[in-house]
């Protein structure tokens, strides 16, 4: 009965190399989101999606590619991955983007890159 | 632009004690405001919201658009209320959710 959930929960790897995180919700929600949560615990949105389409892109480097191949799914792959890429990476959705949506969150994806 | 202040990055006290969590807001509109709550490892969730004016967990928070704060308040701390806070704002129409820097609360038996 999880709402959000994230796959993996913990991912290491290497810099340079190009990973991927997955997102799915199972509440019917129409907008989903990624957030950033970095060492200090500081937590910044870096996009949204809202019917499969884009509707949040906040200044994240290119090498962050979100893709939604339907309103359950969004997936966050990132290319040649940096060592300032280590973070938690949380997904969440909410019913849509008016008053009142509450955003509920995934475990998060710890990402270290070594 | 939208922007939200929590002065304190820890604040420590003792189980039974009065807690107050600091949130300061800049909004040129008329704000929604959120306060969620992540436990140790755990993942973020709502606590409460001001348009509800609820008590959770025995957590209030009372939106102030005089002084532009909406602080969190409990009357008598528990050792499980020892989480990390994060205040948030969203503005009017199609806004995005800011987050405050975070409190980390610290509740010592």
């Amino acid at each position: 009965d999880t709402a959000v959930s994230q796959t993996p929960k913990y991912l290491v790897t290497q810099m340079g190399n190009d990973k991927s995180i997955k997102c799915e919700q199972n509440l019917g929600h129409d907008t989903m989101y990624w957030y950033k949560q970095d060492s200090k615990k500081f937590l910044k949105i870096m996009f949204s999606y809202n019917n499969k389409e884009l509707i949040i892109n906040e200044t994240v480097p290119n090498r962050f590619s979100p893709k939604s191949p339907d309103k359950a799914h969004l997936n966050l792959h990132i290319n040649s991955l940096e060592l300032g890429d280590s973070a938690v990476y949380f997904c969440a959705s909410s019913q849509g983007v008016l008053r009142g949506d509450t955003q509920y969150f995934g475990p998060g994806t710890r990402l270290t890159v070594l | 632009a939208q922007r939200v202040t929590q002065p304190e990055k820890l604040l420590s006290v003792f189980k039974g004690a009065p807690v107050e969590l600091k949130c300061n807001y800049s909004y040129s509109g008329s704000p929604e405001l959120f306060w969620y709550v992540q436990y140790s490892r755990q993942r973020l969730q709502l606590l409460l919201r001001h348009i509800s004016r609820e008590s959770i967990k025995g957590f209030t928070a009372d939106l102030n658009k005089g002084e532009t704060s909406f602080h969190l308040k409990k009357p008598f701390a528990q050792e499980e209320d020892s989480a990390m806070y994060y205040c948030a704002l969203k503005g009017t129409g199609f806004q995005k959710l800011v987050f405050g820097t975070g409190t980390r609360l610290l509740v010592s038996p």
